[in-house]
């Protein structure tokens, strides 16, 4: 069966910006969880959605916001782009999103912001 | 401060040679995950281990859990070009009635002929 589907690959943008990522998961998944990738913080944790209900939230600001579709299908988006937050957005997807429950990652989207 | 430490945080090593990467923690863990990444892609899981003193074997890769379910190694023997990129261990974290997954701060490996 297809893997999970980021779009767009790649993104730049220019500060004070907005940009939405899209994550569609592996059908039959429910949960879709969203990672910010940078060589200095490693993989944080950004929030997780399961059956179009916010469930988990990391420490991040307001700006980054997401949501879940009926399909199950999910955009992140950012707004007021600042530089740090150029980064490998990550989004996984997992059956019911349990604790030690197998992740499938996608190949993420590179976001660049000047 | 992380809570899952990985070191080395880099290792660069030629073909054939073995090598073992740590996970630490203060913390419990009820499971760990190792996951590998490749450059330009996701991480990808290569083993959950769940039993305090378990060992599982992928291949030339041996993954531990210890003892007091706060730490994990992973060793390669006779590693291979194939083996280079990010690995990561993770494990879960329960906020409120939520549970993440938190990864640890990652081991670069790069492996050359």
């Amino acid at each position: 069966k297809a893997g999970v589907t980021q779009t767009p690959r790649y993104l730049i943008k220019t500060r004070g910006q907005q940009v939405t990522l899209s994550c569609s998961p592996i059908s039959g998944h429910r949960s879709v969880s969203w990672y910010q990738q940078t060589p200095g913080q490693g993989l944080q944790f950004l929030f997780e959605y399961f059956s179009e209900t916010q469930r988990n939230k990391g420490n991040f600001p307001g700006r980054f916001s997401g949501r879940q579709f009926s399909n199950s299908r999910s955009e992140m988006n950012v707004s007021t782009l600042e530089l740090g937050d150029s980064a490998l957005y990550l989004c996984a997807s997992s059956l019911a999103g349990t604790s030690g429950e197998k992740l499938f990652f996608g190949s993420g989207t590179q976001l660049s912001v000047l | 401060t992380q809570l899952l430490e990985q070191s080395p945080q880099f290792l660069s090593i030629q073909e054939g040679e073995n090598l073992t990467v740590y996970c630490n923690s203060s913390s419990v863990f009820s499971s760990l995950q190792w996951y590998r990444q490749e450059p330009g892609e996701g991480p990808v899981l290569l083993v959950t281990v769940v039993t305090g003193g378990e060992v599982k074997k992928l291949k030339r890769l041996t993954f531990q859990f210890g003892d007091a379910r706060k730490d994990s190694s992973l060793h390669i023997t006779a590693a291979q070009t194939g083996d280079t990129g990010l690995y990561l261990c993770a494990g879960p974290r329960r906020t409120g009635t939520a549970s993440k997954l938190t990864f640890g701060t990652g081991t670069r490996l790069q492996v050359t002929l």
